[in-house]
């Protein structure tokens, strides 16, 4: 089964509105997790490394207060699109790495859709 | 930070054919090379990796060289049959970090 689990896996919203995504490691527990945004046809584009227990390390041209995000457990982080817009539908992923075996698993993803 | 170049964009291929797509990147500290394969909306599936104490390794008709020097690893695929069209992405990454991505190369297996 999955190792890491990601929710929704498509939500539509109306523009202005905010959606949370969470992503939560069920086997392992993940100091660090990552955001990645996919637009169709394109590649995964790394948003943020999240912190367990701290503040998230965000790329560059990735708004902080657009996209929050926290990592307030050892297996759970959650991406919050805040005043969401339609040029903000896209495919998010999330992946975390389980430190014992040095391996990277991905959620299953989440299409954001706002109208 | 880490720049990943991944060519060809596209491949189109004969079946039994053998494909080679090609990156490079440029953090010299990175020492993990994953490849991917990806179905749209769907997460990616981790098809084979290197890490930069291995120079090559290979899985049935799948291989994956890296020259650490030159800085650029390679993914073969022998004996292509259909169900080898997809996305392919590689990646780079050091230890404990994010993986980046290549743009992806859109291989079409013809039969």
């Amino acid at each position: 089964g999955a190792v890491v689990s990601q929710h929704p896996s498509r939500v539509i919203c109306k523009s202005g509105t905010s959606v949370k995504i969470e992503c939560r490691s069920l086997d392992f527990q993940a100091t660090t997790m990552f955001w990645y945004r996919q637009f169709p046809k394109k590649s995964l584009m790394l948003m943020a490394t999240s912190n367990e227990g701290s503040k998230a390390t965000y790329e560059q041209g990735v708004e902080k207060d657009k996209f929050l995000i926290n990592h307030a457990s050892l297996t759970l982080s959650t991406l919050t699109v805040t005043s969401a817009h339609p040029e903000d539908s896209s495919f998010y992923i999330c992946s975390a790495r389980d430190p014992a075996l040095d391996t990277i698993y991905f959620g299953e993803g989440s299409w954001l859709t706002v109208v | 930070g880490e720049n990943v170049e991944q060519h060809p964009s596209t491949l189109s291929v004969q079946e039994g054919d053998s494909a080679v797509i090609k990156c490079t990147y440029s953090d010299s500290a990175s020492n993990y090379f994953p490849w991917y394969k990806q179905e749209l909306g769907k997460r990616p599936q981790l098809i084979i990796d290197i890490r930069s104490n291995v120079g090559e390794k290979k899985d049935q008709r799948i291989a994956v060289t890296l020259n650490k020097t030159a800085k650029h690893f390679s993914l073969h695929i022998t004996e292509t049959q259909p169900e080898d069209s997809a996305v392919y992405f590689c990646a780079a990454s050091m230890r404990g970090t994010a993986l980046i991505f290549g743009k992806g190369t859109t291989l079409s297996v013809s039969s």
